[in-house]
């Protein structure tokens, strides 16, 4: 399988707890996003790299939330001192750059229930 | 105001007839636009993409751009049961890098 993917799949925890999530891009893929979706919202773009740079966060981004891509590869999203409010699916997507275009392809998140 | 809106619905069509999806966008200069289908419990899957204005045909799927107005649609002809999901407009604007910008998508039920 060549396409996104993301781990673990489901997480649930305790409010107060720290969550660590992880991204696998697609191989040659050079751009990696984060999103966070609720039910019945689109997506919602909390932060991206370019290669192992992060160029951008969300500016509702909580100093709660860290995301590291450390050699270009793969990413983590880590999510300290969780709320009830942190319950969301978390996206991570990838994509190439080439030609002015920069369409991305997603994984198939990570479910986070926050008790 | 939201930079990306699109009617909810939920949205019925008859299998076999021609589904209608609008997406309006309120960044005048935004560059790429794409239209994303998600079944319930799963991530986006793209669609398609479309960069300049007019139409852009794949398959039973076309995607028709309009920067003078704003807008851009998705049909989808000959409706299956399969192509029931929420259908995800996203948006690249232009001041802010290339994160996308999504709708809150519209419910799409094609009834057998």
């Amino acid at each position: 399988d060549t396409g996104v993917s993301q781990d673990p799949r489901h997480k649930i925890t305790k409010r107060g707890q720290n969550v660590t999530f992880r991204c696998d891009p697609i191989s040659e893929h050079n751009r990696l996003y984060w999103y966070r979706q609720t039910l019945g919202q689109g997506p919602e773009f909390l932060t991206y790299f370019q290669n192992e740079a992060q160029l951008e966060k969300s500016r509702l981004l909580s100093d709660r939330f860290s995301a590291e891509r450390p050699k270009g590869s793969f990413s983590t999203l880590e999510i300290q001192r969780t709320e009830q409010g942190d319950s969301a699916m978390y996206l991570c997507a990838s994509s190439l750059v080439e030609w002015g275009t920069d369409t991305q392809y997603f994984g198939p998140g990570t479910r986070l229930t926050v008790l | 105001q939201k930079e990306v809106e699109q009617n909810s619905g939920p949205l019925s069509v008859p299998e076999g007839a021609i589904a209608s999806l609008n997406c309006t966008y309120s960044d005048r200069v935004s560059q790429s636009f794409f239209w994303y289908r998600q079944y319930s419990g799963k991530s986006p899957e793209l669609i398609m993409s479309i960069y300049s204005n007019g139409d852009k045909e794949d398959g039973r799927f076309t995607a028709q751009l309009n920067k003078a107005s704003q807008y851009v649609s998705l049909l989808i002809r000959d409706s299956q049961p399969s192509d029931s999901a929420t259908y995800l407009c996203a948006v690249t604007l232009s001041n802010t890098g290339n994160q996308f910008y999504f709708g809150t998508g519209t419910s799409l039920t094609v009834i057998p």
